[in-house]
Protein backbone atom coordinates (compact mmCIF):
# COMPACT_ATOMS: atom_id res chain seq x y z
CA UNK A 1 0.00 0.00 0.00
CA UNK A 2 1.58 3.76 -0.45
CA UNK A 3 1.88 5.41 2.90
CA UNK A 4 0.79 9.24 2.85
CA UNK A 5 2.83 10.99 5.30
CA UNK A 6 1.69 14.34 5.70
CA UNK A 7 3.43 17.87 8.12
CA UNK A 8 3.03 19.24 10.06
CA UNK A 9 0.56 17.51 12.11
CA UNK A 10 -0.54 20.75 13.53
CA UNK A 11 0.03 24.11 12.47
CA UNK A 12 -0.63 27.64 14.29
CA UNK A 13 -1.14 30.32 11.88
CA UNK A 14 -2.31 34.71 11.93
CA UNK A 15 -5.19 35.56 9.82
CA UNK A 16 -3.74 36.51 6.45
CA UNK A 17 -0.46 34.52 6.81
CA UNK A 18 0.01 32.09 3.61
CA UNK A 19 0.40 28.17 5.03
CA UNK A 20 1.46 25.60 3.40
CA UNK A 21 0.84 21.97 3.86
CA UNK A 22 2.55 18.71 2.47
CA UNK A 23 1.50 15.25 1.63
CA UNK A 24 4.96 12.76 0.84
CA UNK A 25 3.96 9.51 -0.70
CA UNK A 26 5.82 6.58 -0.69
CA UNK A 27 6.34 6.32 -4.03
CA UNK A 28 5.19 8.29 -7.69
CA UNK A 29 1.39 8.78 -7.45
CA UNK A 30 1.49 10.28 -11.08
CA UNK A 31 -0.09 13.59 -9.57
CA UNK A 32 -3.39 11.69 -8.53
CA UNK A 33 -3.91 13.55 -5.51
CA UNK A 34 -6.61 15.31 -4.05
CA UNK A 35 -6.96 17.97 -0.83
CA UNK A 36 -9.92 18.03 1.61
CA UNK A 37 -10.97 20.24 4.47
CA UNK A 38 -12.60 18.38 7.55
CA UNK A 39 -14.27 21.03 9.94
CA UNK A 40 -15.60 19.76 12.89
CA UNK A 41 -18.40 17.24 12.93
CA UNK A 42 -18.76 17.70 9.37
CA UNK A 43 -18.12 14.97 6.30
CA UNK A 44 -15.15 16.20 4.56
CA UNK A 45 -14.81 18.76 1.33
CA UNK A 46 -13.09 18.61 -1.80
CA UNK A 47 -10.82 21.43 -2.26
CA UNK A 48 -8.75 20.50 -5.04
CA UNK A 49 -8.10 17.33 -7.32
CA UNK A 50 -5.10 15.87 -9.18
CA UNK A 51 -2.48 18.02 -7.87
CA UNK A 52 -3.78 21.27 -8.74
CA UNK A 53 -6.98 21.77 -10.07
CA UNK A 54 -9.77 24.01 -7.61
CA UNK A 55 -13.07 22.14 -6.76
CA UNK A 56 -15.72 24.44 -8.02
CA UNK A 57 -17.13 27.03 -5.56
CA UNK A 58 -13.44 26.57 -3.71
CA UNK A 59 -12.03 29.88 -3.29
CA UNK A 60 -8.96 31.48 -4.96
CA UNK A 61 -6.98 31.54 -1.89
CA UNK A 62 -6.63 27.78 -2.15
CA UNK A 63 -3.86 26.15 -4.44
CA UNK A 64 -2.43 22.75 -5.27
CA UNK A 65 1.39 21.79 -6.73
CA UNK A 66 3.62 18.95 -6.62
CA UNK A 67 4.75 15.77 -8.94
CA UNK A 68 6.20 12.56 -8.30
CA UNK A 69 5.61 11.69 -3.99
CA UNK A 70 6.05 15.46 -2.81
CA UNK A 71 2.99 18.03 -2.78
CA UNK A 72 1.20 21.06 -1.49
CA UNK A 73 -1.65 22.53 -0.11
CA UNK A 74 -0.73 26.32 -0.39
CA UNK A 75 -3.48 28.91 1.58
CA UNK A 76 -2.54 32.33 0.25
CA UNK A 77 -3.63 34.68 2.78
CA UNK A 78 -5.60 32.82 5.65
CA UNK A 79 -8.70 33.29 6.89
CA UNK A 80 -10.67 32.40 10.33
CA UNK A 81 -12.95 29.85 7.82
CA UNK A 82 -9.71 27.91 7.12
CA UNK A 83 -9.85 26.10 10.83
CA UNK A 84 -10.12 22.40 9.96
CA UNK A 85 -8.51 19.44 9.49
CA UNK A 86 -6.91 18.96 5.90
CA UNK A 87 -6.33 15.54 4.70
CA UNK A 88 -4.65 14.07 0.96
CA UNK A 89 -5.67 11.16 -0.33
CA UNK A 90 -3.86 9.49 -3.64
CA UNK A 91 -6.09 7.56 -6.17
CA UNK A 92 -2.99 6.32 -8.04
CA UNK A 93 -3.34 2.99 -7.06
CA UNK A 94 -5.35 0.39 -4.89
CA UNK A 95 -6.00 0.85 -2.14
CA UNK A 96 -6.72 4.61 -1.93
CA UNK A 97 -5.12 6.07 1.22
CA UNK A 98 -5.11 9.31 2.95
CA UNK A 99 -2.23 11.07 4.73
CA UNK A 100 -2.90 11.05 9.00
CA UNK A 101 -4.07 15.01 8.46
CA UNK A 102 -3.08 18.43 9.40
CA UNK A 103 -4.88 20.51 11.70
CA UNK A 104 -5.15 24.45 11.45
CA UNK A 105 -5.62 26.46 14.01
CA UNK A 106 -5.66 29.97 14.49
CA UNK A 107 -2.68 32.34 15.98
CA UNK B 1 -27.76 18.43 -7.24
CA UNK B 2 -25.79 15.15 -6.01
CA UNK B 3 -26.35 14.14 -3.01
CA UNK B 4 -25.42 10.78 -0.49
CA UNK B 5 -27.31 10.00 2.33
CA UNK B 6 -26.18 7.03 4.92
CA UNK B 7 -28.39 4.97 6.86
CA UNK B 8 -28.19 2.30 9.55
CA UNK B 9 -27.87 0.86 12.80
CA UNK B 10 -25.58 3.44 15.67
CA UNK B 11 -25.13 0.77 17.54
CA UNK B 12 -23.65 -3.05 16.83
CA UNK B 13 -22.98 -5.84 19.13
CA UNK B 14 -19.37 -7.24 18.46
CA UNK B 15 -18.78 -10.36 15.99
CA UNK B 16 -22.41 -9.35 14.58
CA UNK B 17 -23.02 -7.89 11.08
CA UNK B 18 -23.36 -4.16 10.17
CA UNK B 19 -25.80 -3.27 7.49
CA UNK B 20 -25.60 0.13 6.15
CA UNK B 21 -27.44 1.84 2.85
CA UNK B 22 -26.14 4.86 1.02
CA UNK B 23 -28.59 6.25 -0.43
CA UNK B 24 -27.70 8.54 -4.13
CA UNK B 25 -29.59 11.46 -5.65
CA UNK B 26 -29.22 13.61 -8.72
CA UNK B 27 -26.39 11.04 -10.37
CA UNK B 28 -26.62 7.68 -11.49
CA UNK B 29 -25.13 4.21 -10.46
CA UNK B 30 -24.45 3.08 -13.77
CA UNK B 31 -22.51 6.07 -14.38
CA UNK B 32 -20.53 7.11 -11.38
CA UNK B 33 -18.56 4.84 -8.88
CA UNK B 34 -19.75 5.06 -4.92
CA UNK B 35 -16.79 4.69 -2.25
CA UNK B 36 -17.33 4.07 1.56
CA UNK B 37 -14.71 5.49 3.62
CA UNK B 38 -14.69 5.28 7.35
CA UNK B 39 -13.36 7.76 10.30
CA UNK B 40 -12.73 6.36 13.69
CA UNK B 41 -13.74 8.84 16.69
CA UNK B 42 -10.77 11.44 16.63
CA UNK B 43 -8.67 10.12 13.92
CA UNK B 44 -8.17 9.96 10.36
CA UNK B 45 -9.81 8.78 7.41
CA UNK B 46 -9.48 5.16 5.92
CA UNK B 47 -11.09 4.07 2.85
CA UNK B 48 -13.05 0.73 2.84
CA UNK B 49 -13.94 -0.15 -0.76
CA UNK B 50 -15.71 0.88 -3.53
CA UNK B 51 -18.25 0.11 -6.15
CA UNK B 52 -17.81 0.88 -10.02
CA UNK B 53 -20.51 2.51 -12.53
CA UNK B 54 -20.01 -1.00 -14.16
CA UNK B 55 -21.04 -2.78 -11.06
CA UNK B 56 -17.39 -4.28 -9.88
CA UNK B 57 -16.24 -3.90 -6.49
CA UNK B 58 -12.66 -3.12 -4.67
CA UNK B 59 -11.81 -3.68 -1.28
CA UNK B 60 -9.39 -2.27 1.68
CA UNK B 61 -7.10 -6.12 1.59
CA UNK B 62 -7.53 -5.43 5.35
CA UNK B 63 -11.62 -6.04 5.50
CA UNK B 64 -11.86 -7.70 2.16
CA UNK B 65 -12.33 -11.35 4.30
CA UNK B 66 -15.41 -9.05 6.23
CA UNK B 67 -16.33 -6.59 3.41
CA UNK B 68 -19.30 -6.94 0.77
CA UNK B 69 -20.73 -4.08 -1.28
CA UNK B 70 -23.07 -4.12 -3.32
CA UNK B 71 -26.10 -2.37 -4.97
CA UNK B 72 -29.85 -1.61 -6.55
CA UNK B 73 -29.28 0.76 -9.42
CA UNK B 74 -33.31 0.88 -9.33
CA UNK B 75 -33.58 2.33 -6.04
CA UNK B 76 -30.59 4.23 -6.43
CA UNK B 77 -29.21 2.24 -3.33
CA UNK B 78 -24.90 1.03 -2.69
CA UNK B 79 -24.95 -1.33 0.42
CA UNK B 80 -22.38 -2.23 2.99
CA UNK B 81 -21.83 -5.35 4.47
CA UNK B 82 -19.34 -6.47 7.35
CA UNK B 83 -19.26 -9.03 9.80
CA UNK B 84 -17.60 -10.31 12.41
CA UNK B 85 -17.39 -6.43 13.62
CA UNK B 86 -15.04 -5.65 16.84
CA UNK B 87 -15.03 -2.34 18.91
CA UNK B 88 -11.81 -1.28 16.60
CA UNK B 89 -14.66 -0.95 13.59
CA UNK B 90 -16.62 2.05 15.71
CA UNK B 91 -16.41 4.95 13.58
CA UNK B 92 -18.05 7.69 11.33
CA UNK B 93 -19.14 5.67 8.19
CA UNK B 94 -19.22 7.47 4.37
CA UNK B 95 -19.81 7.14 1.70
CA UNK B 96 -18.94 9.76 -1.22
CA UNK B 97 -18.28 9.90 -5.08
CA UNK B 98 -14.95 11.85 -4.21
CA UNK B 99 -16.65 14.85 -4.98
CA UNK B 100 -19.46 14.67 -2.74
CA UNK B 101 -19.91 12.93 0.44
CA UNK B 102 -22.87 12.28 2.51
CA UNK B 103 -23.30 13.46 6.34
CA UNK B 104 -21.70 10.12 7.49
CA UNK B 105 -23.26 7.32 10.14
CA UNK B 106 -21.80 6.84 13.51
CA UNK B 107 -21.18 3.81 14.14
CA UNK B 108 -20.88 2.33 17.76
CA UNK B 109 -19.63 -1.74 18.25
CA UNK B 110 -20.38 -2.42 21.96
CA UNK B 111 -22.48 -4.88 24.12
Amino acid sequence: DIQMTQSPSFLSASVGERVTLSCRASQNINKYLDWYQQKLGEAPKLLIYNTNNLHTGIPSRFSGSGSGTDYTLTISSLQPEDVATYFCLQRNSWPYTFGAGTKLELK
Amino acid sequence: QVQLKESGPGLVQPSQTLSLTCTVSGFSLTSNSVHWVRQPPGKGLEWVGAIWSGGSTDYNSALKSRLSISRDTSKSQVFLKMNSLQTEDTAIYFCTSFITWGQGVMVTVSS
